[in-house]
């Protein structure tokens, strides 16, 4: 039972394009949406998180767009660049329970 | 500062042979820990997580278990390994419930 559906599983964006990755949830009580972000050999970190109170949070270049009532949130990278190529995870959590999506592979052309 | 500490980096290892993957965490206390599988097109998959010593709670039913010995140390454990445990462990720990810190991975490769 997928938890976190994440989409498209690649993505290839020219630079100074916008890079958008898309996720839907099916439980209700999950009360935090983090992405992650991971280079290849290394483990993933954190790059920008929501609660559902909040419809969109902005960092930089970053911005989560987050809709409740469809139980979906996405990310959007704004300018994206040679640098941003990398893994990105969408997850959810309740308590002590994180649970990822499958991961979108993100290539960025110079 | 807290660092997480996972080995070995890379493993290889028979079918049927055992496993052992410690992870430890230095400059807290108490924290949540996690272990995490990667393989090629399933993400991250929660295999365990811990709140405290002892306490294991396992979320994919597998040939694989967890222990928390020590306050800061998790350890990921198989009898007999199968071919379907190859992919990438990856070790995090949490002390705010939701960021996850997590380890550089070991590599596992079953033959």
């Amino acid at each position: 039972q997928q938890q976190v559906k994440q989409s498209p599983q690649s993505l290839i964006v020219q630079k100074g394009g916008i890079s958008i990755i898309n996720c839907a949830y099916e439980n209700t009580a999950f009360d935090y949406f983090p992405w992650y972000q991971q280079f290849p050999g290394k483990g993933p970190a954190l790059l920008i998180a929501i609660r559902p109170d909040v419809s969109e949070k902005k960092e930089g270049r970053f911005t989560i767009s987050f809709n409740k009532s469809a139980k979906q949130f996405s990310l959007h990278i704004m300018d994206s660049q040679p640098g941003d190529s990398a893994t990105y995870f969408c997850a959810a959590s309740k308590d002590d329970k994180i649970i990822f999506g499958k991961g979108t592979r993100l290539h960025i052309l110079p | 500062s807290q660092t997480i500490h996972q080995w070995p980096a890379t493993l290889v290892q028979p079918v049927g042979s055992p496993l052992s993957l410690e992870c430890t965490v230095e400059g807290t206390s108490n924290p949540n820990l996690y272990w995490y599988r990667q393989a090629a097109g399933r993400g991250l998959q929660l295999l365990f997580y811990s709140v405290g010593i002892g306490q294991i709670s396992s979320e994919v039913p597998q040939n694989l278990s967890a222990s928390r010995p020590q306050d800061r140390q998790f350890i990921l454990s198989s009898k007999k390994l199968l071919l379907s445990d190859s992919g990438f462990y990856l070790c995090a720990w949490s002390a705010i419930k939701e960021k996850l810190f997590f380890g550089s991975g070991t590599q596992l490769s079953v033959l």
